[in-house]
């Protein structure tokens, strides 16, 4: 199986736009999804695919993908959107999932 | 409302097995692959198995596979997973989640609340 690669810590200030990445050889061949935790929560789905934002995401929230890294923007950070932010795709393999270390954004 | 509830954790010793179950409401569960995803305590994210939507095809983590098995009855909508010769690094909060599509894993766009697995002597 394949590994997908996040920094472990991100910051931005409020309003402002970061992007969080995920690397790994198997973003060649099929989409990330990302999702959002906050602590004592399930995680949430915030895009997948090419950049699909499920109903009731704020259009903030937006992927893309270049080559073997995963990006999810958030365009005017809120100091809602503080949390773990995870990555995950197929393996090389295509029939296993694989899931990112996750990164912790903090909201200045 | 789409709902998933898991249920079945608990405390249990190192080599011995448990088996949850997760009910699934408002959605028309036989439309739909689904997976186990755990979390460890202070930890993150990591994929356990996945089944289609027919029970056709089924994938295991190699962190459990040949201990633990994934099935379905579209019947009763419900997922489970066998857990067997438990260890103490299978404790962990385990989530039940239903995926975008029928069959092969893309993105799981329902979660449950967890159970919590702990295995411990």
């Amino acid at each position: 199986s394949s590994e997908l690669t996040q920094d472990p810590a991100v910051s931005v200030a409020l309003g402002q736009t970061v992007r969080i990445t995920c690397q790994g050889d198997s973003l060649r061949s099929y989409y990330a999804s990302w999702y959002q935790q906050k602590p004592r929560q399930a995680p949430v789905l915030v895009v997948s695919g090419k950049n699909n934002r499920p109903s009731g995401i704020p259009d903030r929230f937006s992927g893309s993908s270049s080559g073997n890294t995963a990006s999810l923007t958030i365009t005017g950070a809120q100091a809602d959107d503080e949390a773990d932010y995870y990555c995950n795709s197929r393996d090389s393999s295509g029939d296993h999932v694989v899931f990112g270390g996750g990164t912790k954004l903090t909201v200045l | 409302e789409v709902q998933l509830v898991e249920s079945g954790g608990g405390l249990v010793q190192p080599g011995r097995s448990l088996r949850l179950s997760c009910a699934a409401s408002g959605f028309t569960f036989d439309d739909y692959a689904m997976h186990w995803v755990r979390q460890a305590p202070g930890k993150g994210l990591e994929w356990v198995s996945h089944i289609t939507w027919n029970s056709g095809s089924l994938a295991y983590a190699d962190s459990v596979k040949g201990r633990f098995t994934i099935s379905r009855d579209n019947a009763k909508n419900s997922l489970y997973l066998q857990m067997n010769s438990l260890r103490p690094e299978d404790t962990a909060l385990y989530y039940c989640a239903k995926d975008l599509r029928r069959s092969s894993p893309y993105a799981m766009d329902v979660w449950g609340q967890g159970t919590t697995v702990t295995v411990s002597s």
